[in-house]
Protein backbone atom coordinates (compact mmCIF):
# COMPACT_ATOMS: atom_id res chain seq x y z
CA UNK A 1 0.00 0.00 0.00
CA UNK A 2 1.27 3.33 -0.97
CA UNK A 3 1.92 5.84 2.77
CA UNK A 4 0.29 9.12 3.07
CA UNK A 5 1.36 11.64 0.13
CA UNK A 6 1.44 15.51 0.83
CA UNK A 7 1.91 17.96 -2.07
CA UNK A 8 3.87 19.89 -2.54
CA UNK A 9 6.44 19.23 -0.02
CA UNK A 10 7.97 22.59 -0.45
CA UNK A 11 6.39 25.92 -0.32
CA UNK A 12 7.54 29.78 0.26
CA UNK A 13 4.95 32.77 0.53
CA UNK A 14 5.19 36.18 1.59
CA UNK A 15 2.98 37.42 4.17
CA UNK A 16 -0.67 38.14 3.89
CA UNK A 17 -0.99 35.57 1.49
CA UNK A 18 -2.92 32.25 2.15
CA UNK A 19 -1.48 28.95 0.78
CA UNK A 20 -3.51 25.85 1.04
CA UNK A 21 -2.05 22.34 1.26
CA UNK A 22 -2.97 18.77 0.19
CA UNK A 23 -3.01 14.88 1.43
CA UNK A 24 -3.73 11.80 0.31
CA UNK A 25 -4.23 9.38 2.95
CA UNK A 26 -3.15 5.61 2.68
CA UNK A 27 -5.95 4.25 0.83
CA UNK A 28 -9.29 2.57 2.85
CA UNK A 29 -8.08 5.43 5.95
CA UNK A 30 -11.59 7.70 6.27
CA UNK A 31 -9.86 10.06 8.93
CA UNK A 32 -6.93 12.87 8.21
CA UNK A 33 -6.05 14.91 10.88
CA UNK A 34 -3.09 17.56 10.54
CA UNK A 35 -0.57 18.84 12.85
CA UNK A 36 1.80 22.23 12.55
CA UNK A 37 5.80 21.17 13.43
CA UNK A 38 8.26 24.22 15.26
CA UNK A 39 11.04 24.14 16.97
CA UNK A 40 9.75 26.17 19.18
CA UNK A 41 6.11 24.43 19.62
CA UNK A 42 7.10 20.96 18.69
CA UNK A 43 4.01 19.15 17.27
CA UNK A 44 0.63 21.08 17.45
CA UNK A 45 -2.61 19.41 16.65
CA UNK A 46 -4.41 21.39 13.78
CA UNK A 47 -7.94 19.22 13.16
CA UNK A 48 -9.04 15.82 12.12
CA UNK A 49 -11.68 14.90 9.38
CA UNK A 50 -13.72 11.92 9.09
CA UNK A 51 -16.21 11.51 6.46
CA UNK A 52 -15.81 15.07 5.34
CA UNK A 53 -16.76 16.51 8.99
CA UNK A 54 -14.24 18.35 10.84
CA UNK A 55 -14.76 16.12 14.42
CA UNK A 56 -12.23 18.15 16.42
CA UNK A 57 -9.94 21.23 16.23
CA UNK A 58 -7.12 21.90 18.06
CA UNK A 59 -6.02 25.76 19.85
CA UNK A 60 -5.30 27.29 16.41
CA UNK A 61 -6.84 30.74 15.32
CA UNK A 62 -9.65 31.10 12.27
CA UNK A 63 -7.19 31.46 10.24
CA UNK A 64 -6.42 27.81 9.78
CA UNK A 65 -8.95 25.45 8.22
CA UNK A 66 -9.23 22.86 6.21
CA UNK A 67 -11.84 20.21 4.24
CA UNK A 68 -11.98 16.83 3.29
CA UNK A 69 -13.28 14.81 0.11
CA UNK A 70 -15.48 12.29 -0.20
CA UNK A 71 -12.41 10.14 -1.80
CA UNK A 72 -10.94 10.99 1.75
CA UNK A 73 -8.42 13.46 0.68
CA UNK A 74 -7.82 16.60 2.23
CA UNK A 75 -7.07 20.18 2.27
CA UNK A 76 -5.61 22.37 4.61
CA UNK A 77 -5.55 26.41 3.91
CA UNK A 78 -3.89 29.12 6.11
CA UNK A 79 -5.35 32.76 5.19
CA UNK A 80 -3.31 36.12 5.41
CA UNK A 81 0.09 34.47 6.67
CA UNK A 82 2.33 35.20 9.30
CA UNK A 83 6.38 35.00 9.46
CA UNK A 84 5.28 32.39 12.78
CA UNK A 85 3.38 30.06 10.39
CA UNK A 86 6.71 29.21 9.28
CA UNK A 87 6.63 25.43 9.68
CA UNK A 88 6.36 21.67 8.45
CA UNK A 89 2.98 20.67 8.32
CA UNK A 90 2.00 16.95 9.00
CA UNK A 91 -0.63 15.01 7.81
CA UNK A 92 -1.55 11.71 9.60
CA UNK A 93 -3.97 9.32 7.93
CA UNK A 94 -5.83 6.57 10.37
CA UNK A 95 -8.48 3.88 9.47
CA UNK A 96 -11.36 5.14 11.18
CA UNK A 97 -12.08 8.37 13.70
CA UNK A 98 -11.33 6.50 16.99
CA UNK A 99 -7.50 8.23 18.42
CA UNK A 100 -6.89 5.32 19.80
CA UNK A 101 -6.48 4.22 16.29
CA UNK A 102 -2.70 3.77 14.56
CA UNK A 103 -1.84 7.75 12.50
CA UNK A 104 0.86 7.00 9.91
CA UNK A 105 2.10 10.16 8.84
CA UNK A 106 3.52 11.89 5.66
CA UNK A 107 6.90 13.27 4.92
CA UNK A 108 4.99 17.03 5.53
CA UNK A 109 5.22 20.22 3.63
CA UNK A 110 7.85 22.86 5.01
CA UNK A 111 6.01 26.08 4.47
CA UNK A 112 8.37 28.85 4.50
CA UNK A 113 6.94 32.80 5.16
CA UNK A 114 8.96 35.53 4.24
CA UNK B 1 -6.46 19.81 28.67
CA UNK B 2 -3.66 17.19 28.33
CA UNK B 3 -0.01 17.95 28.98
CA UNK B 4 2.86 15.56 28.27
CA UNK B 5 6.56 16.18 29.27
CA UNK B 6 9.50 14.38 27.98
CA UNK B 7 12.77 13.66 29.22
CA UNK B 8 15.91 14.21 28.16
CA UNK B 9 15.53 16.26 25.21
CA UNK B 10 19.15 15.00 24.12
CA UNK B 11 20.37 11.37 24.86
CA UNK B 12 23.89 10.30 23.85
CA UNK B 13 24.87 6.42 24.32
CA UNK B 14 27.52 3.85 23.17
CA UNK B 15 26.35 1.81 20.35
CA UNK B 16 25.42 -1.74 22.00
CA UNK B 17 23.81 0.53 25.44
CA UNK B 18 20.73 0.89 26.12
CA UNK B 19 18.58 4.26 25.77
CA UNK B 20 15.37 4.83 28.26
CA UNK B 21 13.05 8.15 27.21
CA UNK B 22 10.77 8.47 29.68
CA UNK B 23 7.40 10.79 29.42
CA UNK B 24 4.88 12.28 32.32
CA UNK B 25 1.32 12.91 31.42
CA UNK B 26 -1.64 14.97 32.77
CA UNK B 27 -5.06 13.98 31.40
CA UNK B 28 -6.20 10.84 33.99
CA UNK B 29 -8.32 9.96 31.08
CA UNK B 30 -6.02 9.25 28.42
CA UNK B 31 -5.58 5.66 27.45
CA UNK B 32 -3.73 5.82 24.21
CA UNK B 33 0.06 6.14 24.38
CA UNK B 34 2.10 5.69 21.07
CA UNK B 35 5.72 6.65 20.70
CA UNK B 36 7.29 8.13 17.07
CA UNK B 37 10.56 8.17 15.66
CA UNK B 38 11.41 11.15 13.04
CA UNK B 39 14.72 10.77 10.70
CA UNK B 40 15.68 14.09 9.27
CA UNK B 41 13.21 15.03 6.50
CA UNK B 42 10.83 12.91 7.05
CA UNK B 43 7.42 12.32 8.93
CA UNK B 44 7.20 10.57 12.18
CA UNK B 45 6.93 6.64 12.00
CA UNK B 46 5.21 4.80 14.90
CA UNK B 47 7.98 2.20 16.29
CA UNK B 48 5.12 1.22 19.30
CA UNK B 49 1.99 1.81 21.12
CA UNK B 50 0.77 1.02 24.35
CA UNK B 51 -2.99 1.14 25.77
CA UNK B 52 -3.91 1.58 28.99
CA UNK B 53 -5.15 -2.07 29.79
CA UNK B 54 -1.62 -3.17 29.11
CA UNK B 55 1.65 -2.38 31.81
CA UNK B 56 4.41 -3.67 29.32
CA UNK B 57 4.95 -4.22 25.83
CA UNK B 58 7.51 -5.34 23.74
CA UNK B 59 8.87 -5.78 19.84
CA UNK B 60 12.09 -6.95 19.21
CA UNK B 61 14.82 -4.47 20.54
CA UNK B 62 11.72 -1.52 21.59
CA UNK B 63 9.57 -2.21 24.73
CA UNK B 64 7.19 0.58 26.45
CA UNK B 65 6.21 0.14 30.16
CA UNK B 66 3.36 2.26 31.08
CA UNK B 67 2.32 3.52 34.95
CA UNK B 68 -1.03 4.75 34.88
CA UNK B 69 -1.35 5.59 39.05
CA UNK B 70 2.26 7.49 38.18
CA UNK B 71 0.86 8.69 34.96
CA UNK B 72 4.03 7.87 33.00
CA UNK B 73 5.49 6.13 30.62
CA UNK B 74 8.79 5.04 28.87
CA UNK B 75 10.53 3.65 25.78
CA UNK B 76 13.81 1.35 26.08
CA UNK B 77 15.27 0.63 23.46
CA UNK B 78 18.10 -2.49 24.02
CA UNK B 79 21.06 -3.29 21.72
CA UNK B 80 21.56 0.14 20.35
CA UNK B 81 22.93 0.54 16.76
CA UNK B 82 23.46 3.56 14.44
CA UNK B 83 20.33 3.26 12.86
CA UNK B 84 18.53 4.28 16.10
CA UNK B 85 19.68 7.73 15.95
CA UNK B 86 16.66 10.02 15.40
CA UNK B 87 14.36 12.42 17.31
CA UNK B 88 11.78 10.37 19.31
CA UNK B 89 8.45 11.54 20.47
CA UNK B 90 5.97 10.48 22.77
CA UNK B 91 2.33 10.99 22.88
CA UNK B 92 -1.02 10.49 24.58
CA UNK B 93 -4.42 10.36 23.62
CA UNK B 94 -7.79 10.08 25.56
CA UNK B 95 -9.32 8.19 23.04
CA UNK B 96 -13.08 7.51 22.76
CA UNK B 97 -13.10 10.66 20.16
CA UNK B 98 -11.47 12.37 17.67
CA UNK B 99 -9.54 14.68 20.10
CA UNK B 100 -5.99 14.04 18.71
CA UNK B 101 -2.51 13.01 19.65
CA UNK B 102 -0.74 15.34 22.49
CA UNK B 103 2.87 15.14 21.78
CA UNK B 104 5.82 15.56 24.13
CA UNK B 105 8.80 17.74 22.39
CA UNK B 106 10.92 15.10 21.75
CA UNK B 107 14.49 13.56 22.60
CA UNK B 108 17.38 13.93 20.12
CA UNK B 109 18.74 10.19 20.55
CA UNK B 110 22.44 10.20 19.66
CA UNK B 111 24.47 6.74 18.88
CA UNK B 112 28.45 7.07 19.11
CA UNK B 113 29.99 4.33 17.57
Amino acid sequence: KAGVTQTPRYLIKTRGQQVTLSCSPISGHRSVSWYQQTPGQGLQFLFEYFSETQRNKGNFPGRFSGRQFSNSRSEMNVSTLELGDSALYLCASSATSTSQETQYFGPGTRLLVL
Amino acid sequence: GENVEQHPSTLSVQEGDSAVIKCTYSDSASNYFPWYKQELGKGPQLIIDIRSNVGEKKDQRIAVTLNKTAKHFSLHITETQPEDSAVYFCAASRGGGADGLTFGKGTHLIIQP
